[in-house]
């Protein structure tokens, strides 16, 4: 069985300070790890992946994550909040096995103000 | 790469009515995914094709619920006896076999409301 737990459903934050997304993840195996953004009317495009490698994974628009296994965790940051970052953002765990449904945590709304 | 597409995307029907939902999944993708999402949670897994053969259901998905992909290649989801319940977004995702874990992009959806 594997879950996911976002531990913000929001995060305030100033243009142009550090965001801070948490996400805790529970799996019975290795697991891939993934962060996904919504924005408004828009569908889920993926911001990141982690699959084993690198535990320090780089995404697009200037966000990354760190896999840290011994905390279970796979926090998303980026150093400095643009207002395009204000969305919904989703961290998803699936086995890291070919094939497998994504589980998604609950989301995490960022509100970026000027 | 034209990205996933789905039609319509959205819909409003009464209680008790029929509907079907249409996804085009990215060309040569094999793998096909239905999810759901209701209001303030994240997308639930409902259903994976691999090519024509549909090869996992969720357990929320209920008799009412048909999905076919014919072909291999489009889907469709059919909800019949439409509930309030069923009010959601339906999400479609495509992915390509790669030997190892997969990224699933995602279609715009298709927002349901059962009146």
């Amino acid at each position: 069985a594997q879950s996911v737990t976002q531990l913000d459903s929001h995060v305030s934050v100033s243009e142009g300070t550090p965001v801070l997304l948490r996400c805790n993840y529970s799996s019975s195996y290795s697991p891939s790890l993934f962060w996904y953004v919504q924005h408004p009317n828009k569908g889920l495009q993926l911001l990141l992946k982690y699959t084993s490698a690198a535990t320090l994974v780089k995404g697009i628009n200037g966000f990354e994550a760190e896999f840290k296994k011994s905390e279970t965790s796979f926090h998303l940051t980026k150093p400095s909040a643009h207002m395009s970052d204000a969305a919904e953002y989703f961290c998803v765990v699936s086995l890291n096995s070919g094939y497998s449904t994504l589980t998604f945590g609950k989301g995490t709304m960022l509100l970026v103000s000027p | 790469d034209t990205g996933v597409s789905q039609d319509p995307r959205h819909k409003i029907t009464k209680r008790g009515q029929n509907v079907t939902f249409r996804c085009d999944p990215i060309s040569e993708h094999n793998r096909l995914y239905w999810y759901r999402q209701t209001l303030g949670q994240g997308p639930e897994f409902l259903t994976y094709f691999q090519n024509e053969a549909q090869l996992e259901k969720s357990r929320l998905l209920s008799d009412r619920f048909s999905a076919e992909r014919p072909k291999g290649s489009f889907s469709t989801l059919e909800i019949q006896r439409t509930e309030q319940g069923d009010s959601a977004m339906y999400l479609c995702a495509s992915s390509r076999d790669r030997g190892f874990t997969d990224t699933q992009y995602f279609g715009p959806g298709t927002r349901l409301t059962v009146l």
